[in-house]
């Protein structure tokens, strides 16, 4: 198993300028989490889904936007980069939302940089 | 809103020493606390969750609700638990919030 994998690892874009991050796993988990790491800072939610199909705004959803068509993909989109928007982005699964099985894991990490 | 602390960046140790990294909480309800755990070169993971009531590794963390606080302690430190800690609470949904993190450095 492959476990929970990001696309791309790294990535500079110019402000203005779209993107597409991809969060893909394999051990069949209900739930997927986007997350973004800035330094000093501890991770902050961004959006979740809790299914295929579904969505829900995290702490900090402002500026992207999230699709989980699939039930092993989750996407996060950046329709207009900006510099804000720098960061190291985490993506993460879990089997369900409660008791034990909420235990998340984590991908690699994708560090986007936007100039 | 609710808030996780840790106040110390980087704690240093020597081998065989306790070891004690702070975390903090403000949260009106009752809380799900955690502990995760990013070796160097390794992705963040679970170590423990308060719920359990567990032992990890010889770490243990025990929920404080009067000083909202869910230290994790171990009672001899190695050099293998150098990592970086994050504290994390989980709200009434799903929304999970994290500490900015301790490095934990373990000296020889």
């Amino acid at each position: 198993n492959a476990g929970v994998t990001q696309t791309p690892k790294f990535r500079v874009l110019k402000t203005g300028q779209s993107m597409t991050l991809l969060c893909a796993q394999d051990m069949n988990h209900e739930y997927m989490y986007w997350y973004r790491q800035d330094p000093g800072m501890g991770l902050r939610l961004i959006h979740y889904s809790v299914g295929e199909g579904t969505t829900a705004k995290g702490e900090v959803p402002d500026g992207y936007n999230v699709s989980r068509l699939k039930k092993q993909n989750f996407l996060l989109g950046l329709e207009s980069a900006a510099p804000s928007q720098t960061s190291v982005y985490f993506c993460a699964s879990s089997y369900s939302g409660s008791g034990d099985s909420d235990t998340q894991y984590f991908g690699p990490g994708t560090r986007l940089t936007v100039l | 809103a609710q808030r996780v602390t840790q106040p110390e960046k980087l704690l240093s140790v020597f081998k065989g020493a306790p070891v004690e990294l702070k975390c903090n909480y403000s949260y009106s309800g009752s809380p799900e606390l955690f502990w995760y755990v990013q070796y160097s070169r390794q992705r963040l993971q679970l170590l423990l969750r308060h719920i359990s009531r567990e032992s990890i590794k010889g770490f243990t963390a025990d929920l404080n609700k009067g000083e909202t606080s869910f230290h994790l302690k171990k009672p001899f430190a190695q050099e293998e638990d150098s990592a970086m800690y994050y504290c994390a609470l989980k709200d009434y949904g799903q929304n999970f919030v994290f500490g900015p993190g301790t490095r934990l450095s373990v000296l020889p």
